[in-house]
């Protein structure tokens, strides 16, 4: 079964660096997600994109967080200078086209970013 | 999205059924009703979803109350594989409603051999 894969695993990075998580969303997805958890916390909403550009994004997704899909296959997370409190899993998904309410979005395993 | 209301834990024993129970009375007409969970160390995982009626598939078995103020997931045989938090997440199909899932802090099940 398509799975949607993320690299690396686990990302440890001092503060005030730059960090990029990666994603291979499922090949015949439109629709990309980027979800984290704070350990002990809920699942919370970053940013969605379709058609290369971002189509929602929540409060926490400020000017510091921006995505890109570089080359048609990859979709990719990237903070500019994290913070300690950026320490947290971060899950990327994807939906298939027509992104209605009514697609399940399917998730990888997660990055854990541990900022020090 | 809609407000849900779910237990923070349950127990089960292995090989017998779960009935995981979720309100939400004030659901909207275009609310539709998805189950997700996450299993220890993973993401979150779709289970099912549905509108009114009751649906089945191969993972568990959704029923929705006539008026669609509550459902409950049904696993019918738990298995040690089945621990993990179990999220009722209801959806707005409206037009330029989103596609984000809103995440509670879901029911916990563990499972007893």
């Amino acid at each position: 079964e398509p799975e949607v894969t993320q690299t690396p695993s686990h990302q440890v990075t001092q503060m005030g660096q730059e960090v990029i998580l990666r994603c291979v969303p499922i090949s015949n997805h439109l629709y990309f997600y980027w979800y984290r958890q704070i350990l002990g916390q809920k699942v919370e909403f970053l940013v969605s994109f379709y058609n290369n550009e971002i189509s929602e994004k929540s409060e926490i997704f400020d000017d510091q967080f921006s995505v890109e899909r570089p080359d048609g296959s990859n979709f990719t997370l990237k903070i500019r200078s994290t913070k300690l409190e950026d320490s947290a899993m971060y899950f990327c998904a994807s939906s298939e086209a027509a992104g209605t309410g009514n697609q399940p979005q399917h998730f990888g395993d997660g990055t854990r970013l541990s900022i020090l | 999205d809609a407000k849900t209301t779910q237990p923070n834990s349950m127990e089960s024993n292995e090989e017998e059924p779960v009935h995981l129970p979720c309100n939400h009375s004030t659901i909207s007409g275009t609310d539709y009703i998805h189950w997700y969970r996450q299993l220890p160390s993973q993401g979150p995982e779709y289970v099912i979803h549905g509108l009114t009626s009751n649906v089945n598939n191969r993972m568990a078995s959704l029923a929705i109350a006539e008026d669609r103020k509550s459902s409950t997931l049904i696993l019918h045989r738990a298995t040690l594989r089945d621990a993990a938090v179990y999220y009722c997440i209801l959806r707005d199909l409206s037009l330029g409603a989103g596609n984000m899932l809103t995440f509670g802090g879901g029911t916990r099940l563990m499972v007893k051999p």
